[in-house]
């Protein structure tokens, strides 16, 4: 059974950068079967696709957020990252890590998800 | 950009009562539209793909039809686990991936 684990900080200041981890059981990024996203989901509205990473290292932004974002694998570690950087307040998020079937989804595999604040 | 745009926001049913959810693009996916459900506190849990294609694991009384800019998502009889919100999502214009607005579907 694949599962995915979201791991980082829960409060980051303003104009600093957001990081965040998602590690990856029971299945191997390396086997190249699929697409790793990060999504995310401000309190009590929807979801918003940020960007994946294939386990060569491409990847693919949302053109919405694309000059803050960098997505990253460690395929050794069976992990893949995100960072954004100069956050505002309207990044605070649930940010989920999930597995895409192809490279834009659908999504079969979530984590549980991680709630960031940015507050000073 | 696609815009996904679904309807009704809150979709009041009893248990036992059919429920009909509609998500409309505003360009054609073709078939390459996802339902989602999620529960308060959950992530979203993949109901449907490719339209019609039910996941692993998904009951028969979710079914997805539609195709092009029209979608539905019909519950054929609610049960008390299905109250929650569900979400559809195209992957076929991309980036970036788009998904709908929501609707909740509460206990009438």
């Amino acid at each position: 059974q694949v599962q995915l684990q979201e791991s980082g900080p829960g409060l980051v200041k303003p104009s600093q950068t957001l990081s965040l981890t998602c590690t990856v059981s029971g299945g191997s990024i390396s086997s190249g079967d699929y697409y790793w996203s990060w999504i995310r989901q401000p309190p009590g509205k929807g979801l918003e696709w940020i960007g994946y990473i294939y386990y060569s290292g491409s990847t693919y932004y949302n053109p919405s957020l694309k000059s803050r974002v960098t997505i990253s694998v460690d395929t050794s570690k069976n992990q893949f990252s995100l960072k954004l950087s100069s956050v505002t307040a309207a990044d605070t998020a649930v940010y989920y890590c999930a597995r895409g079937i192809a490279a834009a989804g659908p999504f079969d595999y979530w984590g549980q998800g991680t709630l960031v604040t940015v507050s000073s | 950009e696609i815009v996904m745009t679904q309807s009704p926001a809150t979709l009041s049913v009893s248990p036992g009562e059919r429920a009909t959810l509609s998500c409309r693009a505003s360009q054609s996916v073709s078939s390459n539209l996802a339902w989602y459900q999620q529960k308060p506190g959950q992530a979203p849990r993949l109901l449907i793909y490719g339209a019609s294609t039910r996941a692993t694991g998904i009951p028969a009384r979710f079914s997805g039809s539609g195709s092009g800019t029209e979608f539905t998502l019909t519950i054929s009889s609610l049960q008390s686990e299905d109250f929650a919100v569900y979400y559809c999502q195209q992957y076929n214009n991309w980036p970036p991936v788009t998904f709908g607005g929501g609707t909740k579907v509460e206990i009438k």
